[in-house]
C-alpha cells in the first residue's frame, strides 16, 4: 500500500529565507504528484502537478522536483513571505487504474516577519 | 468560473440526527471524492465516485452514505451511526490524470 510521508511536520522560518519541503512515497508506480496549499479552515489549493515523466515544475517562487525512482519530491519556496504561511500537502496518484490519490499529512509552515 | 461548491460552510447538529453535506461541481469532472480531515490525522477518504450512478467505499465509509445521480453533484450523508462525526469535510473532483480540485469544506459540529 502506498504511503506518503512529509518531513518536517512543522517549520518556522524568518521572512526571506529559501526553504525546502520534503515528500517521500513508498511505491514509485505513480502517474503524477501534486502539491497543495491549505490555509486554516479552507480547502486545498493546487500549487503544482508533476507528471511521472517530468523532473520539475515551476510557478513563480515555487519549484517542485520529482525523483520517481527514489520516491521523493521537494517543494522549494524562494524568498519566503508571511503570506506563504499555510500547511503544504503532497499527494501521489498511483498508476494501475484506481485513480485514488494518497496524501501526506502535510508540513505546517510559519513565516514570521 | 469553474469550481467546486460545498455548502453549508458550518453545520451544527444534535447527536442522533442525520445530516447531508452538499457538493456541486461545474468542471465536468467524472470523478468526485469525499474526505474527512481531523487535526493531526491528514485526509482520510470516505467515499469516491468515478462515474455517475456508481460509487465506492473509501477507508472510513462506516456511518456515511452517498449518492451520485448527477455528474455535477455528490452529496454526503452523515448518519447517526457515525460514532464521531465532528470534523472538517472536504469534497474534491478530478478528470483522469488532471489535477485534483477541492471545495472550501464544511465544518460539521455534532453535540
Amino acid at each position: 500500500k502506498q504511503e506518503v510521508t512529509q518531513i518536517p511536520a512543522a517549520l518556522s522560518v524568518p521572512e526571506g529565507e529559501n526553504l525546502v519541503l520534503n515528500c517521500s512515497f513508498t511505491d514509485s508506480a505513480i502517474y503524477n504528484l501534486q502539491w497543495f496549499r491549505q490555509d486554516p479552515g479552507k480547502g486545498l489549493t493546487s500549487l503544482l502537478l508533476i507528471q511521472s515523466s517530468q523532473r520539475e515544475q515551476t510557478s513563480g517562487r515555487l519549484n517542485a522536483s520529482l525523483d520517481k525512482s527514489s520516491g521523493r519530491s521537494t517543494l522549494y519556496i524562494a524568498a519566503s513571505q508571511p503570506g506563504d504561511s499555510a500547511t503544504y500537502l503532497c499527494a501521489v496518484l498511483p498508476s494501475g487504474g484506481s485513480y485514488i490519490p494518497t496524501f501526506g499529512r502535510g508540513t505546517s509552515l510559519i513565516v514570521h516577519p | 468560473d469553474g469550481g467546486i461548491t460545498q455548502s453549508p460552510k458550518y453545520l451544527f447538529r444534535k447527536e442522533g440526527q442525520n445530516v447531508t453535506l452538499s457538493c456541486e461541481q461545474n468542471l465536468n469532472h467524472d470523478a468526485m471524492y469525499w474526505y474527512r480531515q481531523d487535526p493531526g490525522q491528514g485526509l482520510r477518504l470516505i467515499y469516491y465516485s468515478q462515474i455517475v450512478n456508481d460509487f465506492q467505499k473509501g477507508d472510513i465509509a462506516e456511518g456515511y452514505s452517498v449518492s451520485r445521480e448527477k455528474k455535477e453533484s455528490f452529496p454526503l450523508t452523515v448518519t447517526s451511526a457515525q460514532k464521531n462525526p465532528t470534523a472538517f469535510y472536504l469534497c474534491a473532483s478530478s478528470q483522469g490524470l488532471s489535477p485534483l480540485h477541492f471545495g472550501n469544506g464544511t465544518r460539521l459540529t455534532v453535540t
